[in-house]
């Protein structure tokens, strides 16, 4: 059972391009977390998902973050037009349905130049 | 709404005890979880108190106390290793997201 699998490990985009980030999320989880972090701060939690639902996006800034988790596929964290400040860490985590712990991807972590 | 507040360092001599605090408040609660993250690395789940009282896996412990919202992290004959970030975590039951504390950074020194 592979765990949670995240590409791309790192990524590049210039300012105004969009960034896609995937997470595939372990067999049998039904439940995908994405959170957010920057050098020496905490996990900010953006955004959770349920399949093609999302449950819960208060973390999600209101313009160019969307985020998906369709019926086949995995899980999309979209970004649109990045900025500077998108630069960060990106977490997917996944578990199975009222779980102790929910476990982790490798990250993704974004550079926008 | 959740929130997690933790002591954002701790320095602690390897071979000593340490203990990391958490206190919460939440608006709906299932339990304590602990993750360690590396620099450069991901979180990792190391424990998980349902009940009040003291978890012990080898030489990590946690503990809740839920009439206190409050909980720790007890790391005994610390390591170099052990050195890294150390995240509490509560999961809502309502909608079951996970919402993290704020972190504490932990230096084990020689």
């Amino acid at each position: 059972n592979a765990g949670v699998m995240q590409n791309p490990r790192h990524l590049v985009r210039r300012r105004g391009q969009e960034a896609r980030l995937r997470c595939s999320p372990m067999k049998g989880h039904s439940h995908v977390y994405w959170y957010r972090q920057l050098p020496e701060e905490g996990l900010k939690f953006m955004v959770y998902l349920q399949k093609e639902n999302i449950i819960d996006e208060s973390g999600m800034p209101k313009e160019r973050f969307s985020a998906e988790f369709p019926k086949e596929g995995p899980s999309i964290l979209r970004i649109q037009q990045v900025v500077r400040g998108d630069s960060a860490a990106y977490f997917c985590a996944s578990s199975p349905i009222e779980a102790e712990g929910a476990f982790f991807g490798q990250g993704t972590r974004l550079t926008v130049v | 709404g959740q929130s997690l507040e933790q002591p954002s360092e701790v320095t602690a001599v390897e071979g000593a005890i340490v203990q990391i605090n958490c206190t919460y408040q939440t608006s709906g609660f299932y339990g304590l979880s602990w993750y360690q993250q590396h620099d450069g690395g991901a979180p990792t789940f190391l424990s998980y108190n349902g009940l009040d009282g003291l978890e012990e896996t080898g030489r990590f412990s946690s503990f809740l106390s839920r009439s206190d919202s409050y909980g720790y992290l007890l790391l005994q004959e610390l390591q170099m290793k052990d050195s890294a970030s150390y995240f509490c975590a509560v999961r809502d039951p309502a909608n079951q997201k996970v919402t993290f504390g704020t972190g504490t950074k932990l230096q084990v020194i020689p």
